[in-house]
C-alpha cells in the first residue's frame, strides 16, 4: 500500500534562508511523486513532479526536490525562502496506471511553512 | 478561466440537513476526483469518475454519501443527513486519461467547497 511521511507539522524559516520540508514515501512500485501547495482557503496548485525521468525535478517559484530511491524521500528545497512562500506544502504518491490504481492521489498530513521577516 | 470551479465555496448547514456540491472540470479532461481535506490533515481520496462512470470509491464515502456525473462533464456530491464529523474541505480534481501502462495522471485541483455542518 502506499503512504507519505511528512516529517514536521510546522517549519519556520526566516526569509531568504534555506527551506527543506521533508517527505518519505512508502509505494510497492516506481512511484509517480508531487508536491502541491495550498494557501489558505484555497484548492492545491502543483509545484513540481517526479515522473522516473530526472531525479532532480524543478519545479514553481524557485522550489526543486530530489527523487531519492534508496531513501524512500522526495524532499522539497528552495534555497531563499520569500514572505510568500508562506503556506501549507502536501506531498503525494501515485501508482498510475503501472501499480494497477486509477491514480488516485495518496497524500501526506502536510507541512505548514512560515516565513519570518 | 479555464481552470476546475466549484460551487458553492462555503456551505453552512445545520446538522440533518442535505447538502450538495458541483464541480465543473476542465473541459477536456474525462477523469473526475473527489477529495476531503479535514484540519490539519491532507486531502484524502472520496470517488472517482472516468467520463459518467463511478469507477471507484473509498470506504469513507458511506451510503449518506452519493456523487453523480451525469454525461460525463460537470460532478455533484450530495451528503444526506448531514453530521457535525462531515464538517471539512471538499476538492474537487480533474485529469486527462491515463495512456498506456507507465503513465501518470496530473490532477488539476479547483479552490474547494468548504463545509461547516453545525
Amino acid at each position: 500500500a502506499q503512504s507519505v511521511t511528512q516529517l514536521g507539522s510546522h517549519v519556520s524559516v526566516s526569509e531568504g534562508a534555506l527551506v527543506l520540508l521533508r517527505c518519505n514515501y512508502s509505494s510497492s512500485v516506481p512511484p509517480y511523486l508531487f508536491w502541491y501547495v495550498q494557501y489558505p482557503n484555497q484548492g492545491l496548485q502543483l509545484l513540481l513532479k517526479y515522473t522516473s525521468a530526472a531525479t532532480l525535478v524543478k519545479g514553481i517559484n524557485g522550489f526543486e526536490a530530489e527523487f531519492k530511491k534508496s531513501e524512500t524521500s522526495f524532499h522539497l528545497t528552495k534555497p531563499s525562502a520569500h514572505m510568500s512562500d508562506a503556506a501549507e506544502y502536501f506531498c503525494a504518491v501515485s501508482e498510475g496506471r503501472y501499480g494497477g490504481s486509477q491514480g488516485n492521489l495518496i497524500f501526506g498530513k502536510g507541512t505548514k511553512l512560515s516565513v519570518k521577516p | 478561466d479555464t481552470g476546475v470551479s466549484q460551487d458553492p465555496r462555503h456551505k453552512i448547514t445545520k446538522r440533518g440537513q442535505n447538502v450538495t456540491f458541483r464541480c465543473d472540470p476542465i473541459s477536456e479532461h474525462n477523469r473526475l476526483y473527489w477529495y476531503r481535506q479535514t484540519l490539519g490533515q491532507g486531502p484524502e481520496f472520496l470517488t472517482y469518475f472516468q467520463n459518467e462512470a463511478q469507477l471507484e470509491k473509498s470506504r469513507l464515502l458511506s451510503d449518506r454519501f452519493s456523487a453523480e456525473r451525469p454525461k460525463g462533464s460537470f460532478s455533484t456530491l450530495e451528503i444526506q443527513r448531514t453530521e457535525q464529523g462531515d464538517s471539512a474541505m471538499y476538492l474537487c480534481a480533474s485529469s486527462l486519461p491515463l495512456a498506456g501502462v507507465r503513465s501518470y495522471n496530473e490532477q488539476f485541483f479547483g479552490p474547494g467547497t468548504r463545509l461547516t455542518v453545525l
